[in-house]
């Protein structure tokens, strides 16, 4: 399978734990992105990299959320002592530079804060 | 403000009905607006875009700067068209960040 990776794909934790998810996007693709999608809700966007620059974050994006994509490649992204609120589907999309608005989503990781 | 608003969670026709998804959006300069689709244990994907004005799966959209609308829109409904339907904008240029509607679960009935 060639699309974007991401693993695990469930991870139930208790609140207060740290957790880190990955990302492996489309090998040829330059451009990543992580969104948050609760339940009844639309992905919402967290943060976007251009190769291994971060160049935007949302306010979604407290201090407790750090995502990184040191080599340009794979990212991750970590949750520090997380709390029930941060119960989510945790989605990554990645696309290349010439058709950015195409954005190829990966499976998601379910997270569940007990 | 960047805002999608898909006022419709649920929407079921029955299989050969015409089929409309609205989308409104509210966002002050010249967006690009998205259809994104997901399918039943399938990833979320792109449908259609504004700025390609094509068909896809004889689905078409239309943007309306007047009304701020961008509906989704099929003459006949197949029973493959049963998913999760999102509208998306991107706002400024150069930004990359999609918004995305609260979305419309579409279901075809026999």
């Amino acid at each position: 399978d060639t699309g974007v990776s991401q693993d695990p794909r469930h991870k139930i934790t208790k609140r207060g734990q740290n957790v880190t998810f990955r990302c492996d996007p489309i090998s040829e693709h330059n451009r990543l992105y992580w969104y948050r999608q609760t339940l009844g809700q639309g992905p919402e966007f967290l943060t976007y990299f251009q190769n291994e620059a971060q160049l935007e974050k949302s306010r979604l994006l407290s201090d407790r959320f750090s995502a990184e994509r040191p080599k340009g490649s794979f990212s991750t992204l970590e949750i520090q002592r997380t709390e029930q609120g941060d119960s989510a589907m945790y989605l990554c999309a990645s696309s290349s530079q010439g058709t950015a608005y195409e954005q190829y989503f990966g499976p998601g990781t379910r997270l569940t804060v007990t | 403000a960047q805002r999608v608003t898909q006022p419709e969670k649920l929407l079921s026709v029955f299989k050969g009905a015409p089929v409309e998804l609205k989308c409104n959006y509210s966002y002050s300069g010249s967006p690009e607006l998205f259809w994104y689709v997901q399918y039943s244990r399938q990833r979320l994907q792109l449908l259609l875009r504004h700025i390609s004005r094509e068909s896809i799966k004889g689905f078409t959209a239309d943007l309306n700067k007047g009304e701020t609308s961008f509906h989704l829109k099929k003459p006949f409904a197949q029973e493959e068209d049963s998913a999760m339907y999102y509208c998306a904008l991107r706002g400024r240029q150069g930004a990359q960040k999609l918004v995305f509607g609260q979305g419309t679960r579409l279901t075809i009935n026999p």
